[in-house]
């Protein structure tokens, strides 16, 4: 298996512009988790879902940031419009259920910077 | 409500020396425990878990930790370490679950650097 797959894995763009970043995961999983990584806050969930139905988003910063499942195989996280205090590198993970028990199976990561 | 606690932010330990990663949780139900390691510039991956069972577990590239349900600690240990065990280690726990959904709490991460 290829394991989870993100893009872009490097992003650089200016403020107030949109941000798309995509992810796929490991055929077979059903929950997908979006992580933020920053040298200040350290690792923070920001969102999940289950059966591509969204859980808990109550980690996502603010309006700015929303985030899709359209289908079992893809997700996005999208920040519109971007500002600098997003910058940090974004994981996305994904696991099979076993009711607490699963691994977590992490992609690797797309480094945003805004400028 | 979970929270898990790294009491060490950094450790320094030369290589071939022995080391051990702290790590303390809280919970009002049974959980699951994890350690996870991120090598520079990659994603999380999984070192080892605790279920059930033994309170030993063995995990990849020689490290162990011990389950202490008295003390809810759940420390790293490695006998001997290596300059490719440079890495930021991360503690984690998730709350056992009837539902099919859960979701993990990691701790703040132990960075640990090795000399030669």
């Amino acid at each position: 298996d290829a394991g989870v797959i993100q893009s872009p894995r490097h992003e650089v763009t200016e403020m107030g512009q949109e941000v798309t970043l995509r992810c796929k995961p490991i055929s077979g999983h059903n929950s997908l988790f979006w992580y933020r990584q920053t040298m200040m806050r350290g690792l923070e969930l920001l969102i999940y879902f289950n059966n591509n139905v969204p859980i808990d988003d109550s980690g996502m910063p603010e309006d700015r940031f929303s985030a899709k499942m359209p289908n079992a195989s893809f997700s996005t996280l999208k920040i519109q419009p971007s500002e600098p205090r997003d910058s940090a590198v974004y994981f996305c993970a994904s696991s099979l259920d076993s009711q607490g028990a699963e691994t977590q199976y992490f992609g690797p990561g797309t480094r945003l910077l805004v400028l | 409500a979970q929270s898990v606690t790294q009491l060490d932010s950094q450790v320094p330990v030369f290589e071939e020396a022995p080391v051990e990663l702290r790590c303390n949780y809280s919970s009002s139900v049974s959980v699951y425990l994890f350690w996870y390691v991120q090598y520079p510039n990659q994603g999380l991956q999984l070192l080892l878990k605790y279920l059930s069972g033994s309170t030993l577990v063995k995990g990849i590239n020689g490290f162990e930790a011990e389950f202490n349900k008295s003390q809810t600690s759940f420390h790293l240990r490695k006998p001997s370490v290596h300059i490719s065990d440079t890495a930021e280690y991360f503690c984690a726990v998730s709350p056992q679950s009837y539902s099919s959904a859960s979701k993990i709490i990691f701790g703040s991460g132990t960075r640990l650097s090795i000399r030669p």
